[in-house]
């Protein structure tokens, strides 16, 4: 099983949609949980952190469900600029803090 | 631009050639991560710096990869011997003592022929 899964893409959606994207992990010491988005051949940049209450930014929510280790990632009013791939992103605790990615998923706004 | 840096962008080289990129991570910065990422892929963790010290290594960094930090600034990773299949676009990441944020540089891409 990988450390860190998530939905198979693409998601093909159309403008203003609604999209949400899911990832397990299975560390359950695991501390720290992020999505990153990474546009074609470009690095990964920071999307949001994750909190466990839940958190929002403008037209993005993340959710996190540590008993379920289950984090997810809405986008509402889906733009074209959104499209790009996203990755689930989960950091060990201790002090090294291990930094695993996900594979990814291609989100894909149609006009 | 105060933002982690690597050099080169691009590197094309033949099969059996050494390569070496170089990662200078953002200022003060103690933590540095060497990635590898090929398409269709999420980035795949190679190695770890904690300042100078190399604290964990993936079982991908096989014995033809070897990666420095000597001064706890800067970093290189070195493969030696290239072959095809270690094409793929190498990712440096810094991430501050105290900070949770990881911080990519642009990825050094790597085209072995």
């Amino acid at each position: 099983r990988k450390e860190v899964e998530q939905d198979p893409g693409p998601f093909n959606v159309p403008e203003g949609a609604t999209v949400a994207f899911n990832c397990t992990y299975s560390n359950s010491a695991s501390q720290s949980f992020f999505w990153y988005r990474q546009d074609c051949r470009k690095e990964p940049k920071l999307l949001m952190s994750v909190y466990s209450s839940g958190n929002e930014d403008g037209r993005f929510t993340a959710q996190l469900n540590r008993a379920s280790q289950y984090i997810s990632l809405l986008i509402r009013d889906s733009k074209l600029s959104d499209s790009a791939t996203y990755l689930c992103v989960v950091a060990d605790s201790g002090g090294y803090q291990k930094v695993t990615f996900g594979t990814g998923t291609k989100l894909q706004v149609i006009p | 631009d105060t933002g982690v840096s690597q050099d080169p962008r691009h590197k094309i080289t033949k099969r059996g050639q050494n390569v070496t990129f170089r990662c200078d991570p953002i200022s003060e910065h103690n933590r540095l991560y060497w990635y590898r990422q090929t398409l269709g892929q999420g980035p795949e963790f190679l190695t770890y710096f904690q300042n100078e010290a190399q604290l964990e290594k993936s079982r991908l960094l096989s014995d033809r990869f070897s990666a420095e930090r000597p001064k706890g600034s800067f970093s290189t990773l070195e493969i030696q011997r290239t072959e095809q299949g270690d094409s793929a676009m190498y990712l440096c990441a810094s991430r501050p003592e105290s900070g949770n944020t990881i911080y990519f540089g642009e990825g050094s891409w790597l085209t072995v022929v």
